[in-house]
């Protein structure tokens, strides 16, 4: 069965700093990929996606993602923090095949953006 | 194109009662998703359904739970009997059922506390 791991559960960054948040996954084959963010008591927004190509995507707010197969990773990136980005990310992987074509969610990571 | 949206966007309800939300998904979205979030966790699947048809239901989803999507447009959670553990957001996500991969579209989520 597919899972997901997001080992940070709490990441604290300055506002202007870079981030990183790390996400590793468990699946059979390559796998669809997924960042959602997510502000206290709201839906979750898709940030970005992975299905195949080119490795590094682009997502909205200067987000981006890198496809690492080796590591099984999708690791998310933005180069300078602002404070609005503050909110719990998850990443997530989708069955490239099947019935539903069921997407599974880690656990998330919680930033915290200081000034 | 609105969104998902979900209604109500707060319950509070007593140990016992019923209660029922409701999801309208994006027009022409003919898959539409249920998950439940507990806090500090990420969504987990429930059921889904493809057009009318209720095609995939979660162990998480008890005989306490229902949902229906009569004209394959809105779905209805309903919860029974409603214990203080069913306390959680409940998310509703939609997308198109063309080929492709499998990107969720979710809505703002109803926060249910049971007392």
């Amino acid at each position: 069965a597919q899972s997901v791991t997001q080992p940070d559960i709490h990441i604290t960054v300055s506002e202007g700093a870079s981030l990183e948040l790390r996400c590793n996954y468990s699946y059979g084959a390559t796998p669809y990929l997924f960042w959602y963010v997510q502000s206290p008591g709201q839906g979750l927004q898709l940030l970005l996606k992975y299905f195949s190509g080119d490795t590094l995507v682009q997502g909205i707010k200067g987000f981006e993602a890198e496809f690492k197969r080796s590591q099984s990773s999708f690791n998310l990136r933005k180069p300078s923090v602002h404070w609005s980005d503050a909110a719990e990310y998850f990443c997530a992987v989708g069955e490239p095949q099947g019935g539903y074509q069921k997407v599974t969610f880690g656990t998330g990571t919680k930033l915290q953006v200081i000034p | 194109d609105t969104g998902v949206s979900q209604n109500p966007r707060h319950k509070i309800t007593k140990r016992g009662q019923n209660v029922t939300f409701r999801c309208d998904p994006i027009s022409e979205h003919n898959r539409l998703y249920w998950y439940r979030q507990t806090l500090g966790q990420g969504p987990e699947f429930l059921t889904y359904f493809q057009n009318e048809a209720q095609l995939e239901k979660s162990r998480l989803l008890s005989d306490r739970f229902s949902a229906e999507r009569p004209k394959g447009s809105f779905s209805t959670l309903e919860i029974q009997r409603t214990e203080q553990g069913d306390s959680a957001m409940y998310l509703c996500a939609s997308r198109e059922l063309a080929g492709g991969p499998p990107t969720q579209y979710f809505g703002p989520g109803t926060r249910l506390t049971v007392l």
